[in-house]
């Protein structure tokens, strides 16, 4: 049963730039979260995809979207690359009920802007 | 705003004695409670959790502690092992609602 899978694992981007990161939930779930982890700091919240709609967004910029598709799997761009968009960037697949519970989290994608 | 604090960044410990990890919340509205324990190039897992209507949890050797008056929860390992060893984050939400909110975690290391 494969787990939740992020691609890809690096990335470099420059200032400026777009980027779009993806993820494919565990099997049997439909929910997918998006959260950033910059250097020594937890993971904070971006946003939340259920049913193809954002549900509920952290405090982040405009510049961060993202998109579900049919199969449950997600994106998440960043446009308008900063410095201070390099971080990690993990998503994590949940079943709805207990959305707060049991978050499985995929590995991440290390994102770089120079 | 740093609504949920892990003060110590790092904690080492003996193998086979107990690990106590600490944490501090400032939102009152939070009511569910989570440890999350990351290795390198892993993403976090989930250890374990607790509700705000309890004060104590135990899983195996993992126990967390709820203390609401003073905001304040810890996970105790006993005994702890090698395989502890890792960076554990402080999780809080508020149910119903889709975000988690992460402390800044704090390194374990066991040694042997």
């Amino acid at each position: 049963d494969a787990g939740v899978t992020q691609s890809p694992t690096h990335l470099i981007k420059t200032r400026g730039q777009q980027v779009t990161l993806r993820c494919s939930p565990k099997s049997g779930h439909d929910t997918v979260s998006w959260y950033q982890q910059a250097l020594g700091q937890g993971p904070q919240f971006i946003f939340q995809y259920y049913e193809e709609e954002e549900r509920q967004r952290g405090n982040f910029p405009d510049r961060f979207s993202g998109h579900q598709f049919p199969n449950y799997s997600s994106e998440l761009n960043v446009n308008a690359l900063l410095l201070g968009d390099s971080a990690l960037y993990l998503c994590a697949s949940s079943t709805p009920g207990r959305l707060d519970e049991k978050l499985f989290f995929g590995s991440g994608t290390q994102l770089s802007v120079l | 705003d740093q609504q949920v604090k892990q003060n110590s960044p790092s904690l080492s410990v003996q193998e086979g004695r107990i690990s106590i990890l600490n944490c501090d919340y400032t939102n009152s509205m939070f009511d569910y409670f989570l440890w999350y324990k990351k290795y390198p190039a892993e993403g976090p897992t989930f250890l374990i959790s607790i509700s705000s209507i309890k004060d104590k949890n135990e899983d195996g050797r993992f126990t967390v502690f709820l203390n609401k008056s003073a905001k304040h929860l810890s996970l105790h390992i006993v005994p702890s092992q090698p395989g502890d060893s890792a960076v554990y984050f402080c999780v809080a939400a508020i149910q119903g609602a889709q975000k988690l909110v992460f402390g800044q975690g704090t390194r374990l290391t066991i040694n042997p």
